[in-house]
């Protein structure tokens, strides 16, 4: 399967900072990038859809000035969680999709995830 | 109605046991069904497709029922590494959303010496 890596793998930080997550494809090119969110003991929900050269796209109730998303190559997303606050606790995923017919259709490989904690 | 609901354990069962999972969708427009396993802590990995002929993957094997918006898992003779959280996902397809991914909550499965 494909390869797709985050960093860091999990961060502490002060309530009010901002952090930047990444998400890179190591052995493709993806076009197209997706951003989660677990809660514990929750399902993941999807957070934005971001394509490469363009902006990204927000789901429902995601606030886009709060969780800025750049997918500024074809293998490197960013996630920065601006002014945190202990909600926004929680474990982050990446997932990237490999271009059409590679692993087939629709199918996406996720990164290890980013567990963050705002004190 | 969730989008994706399944049931969410845990199915506690022994070394070698058949365990089946049942997982029902409520759009119509789904195109594509997976299966992924999540263990603790750690981010999901695709565990097999799912199409409507059914497939088989060494001891699991998968169907999706279009018409009753119903897909299963069903593990034979299960190992003590099969232990995890199995995600029901459905794709998106829909309302301008190519290929987005809705996961169910999961399934918890421990199997016991």
């Amino acid at each position: 399967g494909a390869v797709v890596s985050q960093h860091p793998s999990w961060v502490i930080c002060k309530s009010g900072t901002s952090v930047k997550i990444e998400c890179r494809s190591l052995d493709f090119q993806a076009t197209t990038m997706f951003w989660y969110r677990q809660f514990p003991k929750q399902s993941l929900m999807l957070m934005a859809t971001s394509n490469e050269g363009s902006k990204a796209t927000y789901e429902q109730g995601v606030e886009k000035d709060k969780f800025l998303i750049n997918h500024a190559s074809l293998t490197l997303s960013t996630l920065t969680v601006t002014s945190a606050h202990p909600e926004d606790s929680s474990f982050y995923i990446c997932s990237a999709r490999p271009p059409a017919g590679r692993f087939g259709t629709d199918t996406q490989y996720f990164g290890p995830g980013t567990r963050l904690t705002v004190l | 109605r969730k989008e994706v609901e399944q049931d969410p354990g845990p199915f506690n069962v022994p070394e070698g046991a058949t365990v089946a999972f049942n997982c029902t969708y409520s759009n119509s427009a789904s195109q594509s069904f997976f299966w992924y396993r999540q263990d603790c802590r750690k981010e999901p990995k695709l565990l097999m497709s799912v199409y409507s002929s059914g497939n088989e993957d060494g001891r699991f094997t998968a169907q999706l029922n279009r018409a009753s918006q119903y897909i299963s898992l069903l593990i034979r003779d299960s190992k003590l590494s099969d232990s995890a959280t199995y995600l029901c996902v459905a794709s998106k397809n829909y309302g301008g959303s190519q290929g987005n991914l809705i996961f169910g909550k999961g399934t918890k499965l421990s199997v016991k010496p």
